[in-house]
């Protein structure tokens, strides 16, 4: 396994369009974390799947942000009409068990760029 | 509001000797507490952690302190070696927020300097 995948690696988008990101967990975990990271700024959190089930989502995620994780596998995080103020590192993460086990393991971020 | 807190954006420390990084939280309900670490162009990787049960975790060269009374923690590195310039992250979960998602400090810098 080679850890959490996220694509695209970056992205520059015009402003008022949609994108989407995709993040491959590790396969055995069945919880998975979007957060986003702004410059100067540590990660937020944005919303939490376990297995298939959205179980929480920051008031960060307005009603333009929809997460998805079909099956329990991969996840998708869809931004609509997007706004420059949705620039930002997008971190997925995964973990398999109780938090005590040692935290998150996270993916390398799909950097967005809205100009 | 920031309920972690790194006051300390950037620490230069000489090979060798010790990293101290520091953080601080507000809400007194965190019980679970985390170092990660980041390179350029890289997600955060888990460092360490600890509990609210113990007030000291070790592991190698890594050791992380809990005062729960002053609501602070810290990262002892010793000994610091150039491969430790990264910039460092504080997080904390628990409580009322529930223990799905962490909140994270601003990080601070750390430059080893061989």
């Amino acid at each position: 396994d080679t850890g959490v995948s996220q694509n695209p690696r970056h992205k520059i988008t015009k402003r008022g369009q949609n994108v989407t990101f995709r993040c491959d967990p590790i396969s055995e975990h069945n919880r998975l974390y979007w957060y986003r990271q702004t410059l100067g700024q540590g990660p937020e959190f944005l919303t939490y799947f376990q297995n298939e089930a959205q179980l929480e989502k920051s008031r960060l995620l307005s009603d333009r942000f929809s997460a998805e994780r079909p099956k329990g596998s991969f996840s998708t995080l869809e931004i609509q009409r997007t706004e420059q103020g949705d620039s930002a590192m997008y971190l997925c993460a995964s973990s398999g068990g109780r938090r005590g086990n040692g935290g998150y393991t996270f993916g390398s971020g799909t950097r967005l760029t809205v100009v | 509001d920031q309920q972690v807190k790194q006051n300390s954006p950037s620490l230069s420390v000489q090979e060798g000797r010790i990293s101290i990084l520091n953080c601080d939280y507000t809400n007194s309900m965190f019980d679970y507490f985390l170092w990660y670490k980041k390179y350029p162009a890289e997600g955060p990787t888990f460092l360490i952690s600890i509990s609210s049960i113990k007030d000291k975790n070790e592991d190698g060269r890594f050791t992380v302190f809990l005062n729960k009374s002053a609501k602070h923690l810290s990262l002892h590195i010793v000994p610091s070696q150039p491969g430790d310039s990264a910039v460092y992250f504080c997080a904390a979960s628990g409580g009322l927020t529930g223990a799905n998602n962490l909140f994270f400090g601003t990080g601070t810098r750390l430059t080893v300097i061989p």
